[in-house]
């Protein structure tokens, strides 16, 4: 079956202004997690969905980072008043919503603020 | 805090010689130990997992060892081959979250 989608794959914006990423896990997963992977280094967790509700937000850097999940499916990542600085590939993952289940990657979506 | 540091950051093995890459982690909750691939451009694919109650694990030419006492963790690849070339994250899950925490990586390149 399909795996985890993402859109858009690049995203070119400028500093100060609004995105969103999108990702589509797989079909069935009711656990979504959102990381965050900057050149060379390892990706590091910004927030997990449980269904509809984040259940843990710890790694989301601060509230211009906002994340939703209304139907307990797609995921939108939202960045308000970007900065240069939040330029990276942002991973989405999903697994069938155990605890300690292996969580499968989407391609990622990277983004470039100017 | 939570920390998984990871050995070496580059490692070259001539083709169809072994690759061992080394991994420590913080907190001896830890008890899901995966490890991932990543090639360029792409996600990061999981490769093999081990399990705490479990020391060691092995596929194909994959295989994984673990030692909770010291908290110690190693992927081992035997035979490589040029399609192994790639980045190679090692990771750690909680008991009690399931965030997962990755090393930095390691940029494996096999020689011809």
């Amino acid at each position: 079956g399909a795996g985890v989608s993402q859109t858009p794959s690049n995203k070119v914006t400028e500093k100060g202004k609004y995105v969103e990423l999108r990702c589509d896990p797989i079909s069935g997963h009711t656990a979504l997690y959102w990381y965050r992977q900057s050149l060379g280094q390892g990706p590091e967790f910004l927030i997990y969905f449980q269904g509809t509700g984040a259940a843990d937000d710890s790694g989301l850097p601060n509230d211009r980072f906002f994340a939703v999940r209304p139907e307990g499916s797609v995921s939108t990542l939202k960045i308000q008043r970007t900065e240069r600085g939040d330029s990276a590939v942002y991973l989405c993952a999903s697994s069938p919503g155990t605890d300690q289940e292996t969580q499968y990657f989407g391609p990622g979506t990277r983004l470039l603020v100017l | 805090g939570e920390n998984v540091e990871q050995h070496p950051s580059t490692l070259s093995v001539q083709e169809g010689d072994s690759a061992v890459i080394k991994c420590t982690y913080s907190d001896s909750a830890s008890n899901y130990f995966p490890w991932y691939k990543q090639e360029l451009g792409k996600g990061p694919q999981l490769i093999i997992d081990i399990r705490s109650n479990v020391g060691e694990k092995k596929d194909q030419r994959i295989a994984v060892t673990l030692n909770k006492t010291a908290k110690h963790f190693s992927l081992h690849i035997t035979e490589t081959q040029p399609e192994d070339s790639a980045v190679y994250f090692c990771a750690a899950q909680y008991s009690s979250a399931s965030k997962i925490i990755f090393g930095s990586g390691t940029r494996l390149s096999i020689r011809p």
